[in-house]
């Protein structure tokens, strides 16, 4: 079974850069995807093949993806951004999921 | 705007099985990937299963012999039924679209892709002993 790892928690002030990680085996090798959940919503794609936005969001918010770890990249980092993220991988056919990171906008 | 519906009881007792059902409305079922997810209250999010338009599927290998999933296109409704239920099974139910493919980049080798651009609202499903 394939493992992906994320922080339990990322704390980052207003304004500034937040990174969150998300760590596999050759995850490199396989397109990551981020969701970006807020308390009490569903899940929203913020990211898939690796850097790619949906249409509708924000240009802050960016990926990226080699060797070992993915990474979620959100540049002045807002108050709503305050969420749950997950990052997600495709492998063997199967939908695999990290443990999720919170991110706290202090 | 394509939207999805899940629906089902509520509440489901120990070792029967848990039935729902996701409506879409504003765009065809057809020549897409359909997925189920949930989310224990507090916890991650847990990928069920897919299904495809022409009835194929693939489940999470830890649920594979309790999941069952089909598709109804003249409805426009996928479903899933999970059995022998436990407390265990107590989450939140999300039904999702699914987006997939391959890619070749230059000299490199193939890379498959899959991710859920469109979302339910989520149901909640209590297993009661």
């Amino acid at each position: 079974s394939y493992e992906l790892t994320q922080p339990p928690s990322v704390s980052v002030s207003p304004g500034q850069t937040a990174s969150i990680t998300c760590s596999g085996d050759k995850l490199g090798d396989k397109y990551s995807s981020w969701y970006q959940q807020r308390p009490g919503q569903s899940p929203v794609l913020i990211i898939y093949q690796d850097n790619k936005r949906p249409s509708g969001i924000p240009e802050r918010f960016s990926g990226s993806n080699s060797g070992n770890t993915a990474t979620l990249t959100i540049s002045g980092t807002q108050a709503m951004d305050e969420a749950d993220y997950y990052c997600q991988a495709w492998d063997s056919s199967t939908v695999f999921f990290g443990g999720g990171t919170k991110l706290t906008v202090l | 705007q394509v939207h999805l519906q899940e629906s089902g009881p509520g509440l489901v007792k120990a070792s029967e099985t848990l039935s729902l059902t996701c409506s879409l409305s504003g765009g065809s079922i057809s020549s897409f990937y359909w997925s189920w997810v949930r989310q224990p209250v507090g916890k991650g999010l847990e990928w069920i299963g897919r299904i495809y338009t022409t009835g194929s599927t693939n489940y999470n290998p830890s649920l594979k012999s309790r999941v069952t999933m089909s598709v109804d296109t003249s409805k426009n409704q996928f479903s899933l039924r999970l059995n022998s239920v436990t407390a265990a099974d107590t989450a939140v139910y999300y039904c999702a679209r699914g987006r997939t493919g391959t890619i070749t980049p230059a000299g490199a080798m193939a890379y498959s892709y899959y991710h859920m651009d469109v979302w339910g609202k989520g149901t909640t499903v209590t297993v009661s002993s």
